[in-house]
């Protein structure tokens, strides 16, 4: 079976401050997936990587992959407060199941 | 478009009792995923469906747990004589092919009592 683990599982972090979250996964996917949630919400999806060395931007995030190390990175620049939430990652397997890492909960302090 | 549409948002009941999930996929998607997502926790696969097929259900718990995709209406994930340990909030997802991502639903939060 398919394993994701993601660090760190909690992350405070200041207000402008910079930070990476890890994504790492035990064998071979085509697909990996960022997602968000707020409490209480549904998954939001953020960005899709499809091949190594991609790399996404959208606002203050970026994700990128390296298939042959199994690892994708979610790097936060400048955190604001709005970016507090739980962060997913997730990859499938041939048969489009998804297998999510355990999620890393962000808070942004003022 | 109106996604995916879960109902109910909050589900209570007392042990012993049953509960029903509804999941509407989007329009143009025929490829339905229920996940579990316990306290804390990431979602966990239960099952996978397309119209009247029931395709992997090698995430659903062996009793009390079924699911279906009808011809015709919503996806249900039925779960009989609930217990405690089945707390948790339930998603649906859909996907109009294998090769494509998902939308997700709201999620169903069901407490046992």
């Amino acid at each position: 079976e398919l394993k994701v683990e993601q660090n760190p599982l909690f992350l405070s972090m200041q207000e402008g401050k910079n930070y990476t979250i890890y994504c790492n996964y035990s064998t071979t996917s085509d697909r990996l997936y960022w997602y968000r949630q707020d409490p209480g919400k549904s998954l939001e999806s953020l960005f899709v990587l499809l091949s190594n060395g991609a790399v996404k931007q959208e606002g203050r995030l970026m994700a990128s992959l390296d298939t042959k190390a199994r690892l994708s990175t979610l790097h936060i620049t400048a955190a604001v407060h709005d970016l507090s939430a739980t962060y997913f990652c997730a990859v499938t397997n041939t048969g489009n199941q998804f297998y999510f890492g355990t999620g890393t909960s962000l808070t942004v302090i003022p | 478009n109106a996604g995916v549409m879960q109902n109910p948002r909050h589900l209570v009941r007392r042990r012993g009792q049953e509960a029903r999930l509804r999941c509407s996929p989007m329009k143009g998607h025929s490829h339905v995923y229920w996940y579990r997502q316990l306290p804390e926790e990431g979602l966990k696969f239960m099952v996978y469906l397309q119209k009247e097929n029931i395709i992997d259900e090698s995430g659903m718990p062996k009793e009390r747990f079924s699911a279906e995709f009808p011809k015709e209406g919503p996806s249900i994930l039925r779960i009989q004589q609930v217990v405690r340990g089945d707390s948790a909030a339930y998603f649906c997802a859909s996907s109009p092919g294998v090769a494509y991502g998902y939308t997700f639903g709201s999620g169903t939060r069901l407490t046992v009592v």
